[in-house]
């Protein structure tokens, strides 16, 4: 069975260009989660998808937004790059949407802004 | 101030020895602890989750603990590998997740 995939595995962009990051969760799976993973830094929420629905999002600007397809893969965007921008960003899914779930990840997405 | 704190941020052992990872949190209440392995590059992958009535969970060589009363976690590594080396996260779910800063294990031969 596949896992959750990510797309591009790399993305070079320059500061105020706007990143698409794209996730397809494990077959079956209804929820998406966006993790953004700074150099030495822990791994911060973005934002939840279930069901085609944001559930919640972190403390992060509304530059940073998403969607989430009827096929449950996902998008993420980010508007006016800035240089902090750059980072791991991972995709996580769930079966469900109970917090017990457990999240299965992606590889990642590493985004560099120069 | 981060809700979920790891120690230490790195360790260094070798190969065949036994480890411990600590994890303190002040998420309350919440509903589970999770830690996960996250290798260089890659996403994390689940190790073990708890309840907050549960004390222990173990998969293979990974043994977690937790004290709800006093908000401590551990993971225990046991006769660890080269391939042990990897972040290790902590993470504390209430209605959202919050995710420890990881400790850095370097298993060495």
């Amino acid at each position: 069975e596949a896992g959750v995939t990510q797309s591009p595995t790399h993305l070079i962009k320059t500061r105020g260009q706007q990143a698409t990051l794209r996730c397809s969760p494990i077959s079956g799976h209804t929820s998406v989660y966006w993790y953004q993973q700074a150099l030495g830094l822990g791994l911060q929420f973005l934002l939840w998808y279930d069901e085609g629905e944001e559930r919640n999002r972190g403390n992060f600007p509304p530059r940073f937004s998403g969607r989430q397809f009827p096929n449950y893969s996902s998008e993420l965007n980010v508007n006016a790059l800035e240089l902090e921008d750059s980072a791991l960003y991972l995709c996580a899914s769930t079966l469900g949407g109970l917090s017990t779930d457990t999240q299965y990840f992606g590889p990642g997405t590493r985004l560099t802004v120069l | 101030k981060n809700q979920v704190e790891q120690s230490p941020q790195s360790l260094i052992i070798l190969e065949g020895k036994n480890c411990t990872l600590q994890c303190n949190y002040t998420v309350s209440p919440f509903s589970n602890l999770r830690w996960y392995k996250q290798d260089t590059g890659r996403g994390p992958v689940s190790l073990t989750i708890m309840t907050f009535s549960e004390n222990t969970k173990s998969n293979g060589r990974y043994t977690a603990t937790l004290d709800a009363d006093t908000k401590q976690s551990s993971l225990h590594i046991t006769a660890s590998q080269l391939s042990d080396s990897a972040s290790y996260i902590c993470v504390v779910s209430e209605d959202d997740m919050r995710f420890g800063a990881g400790t850095r294990l370097t298993v060495k031969p």
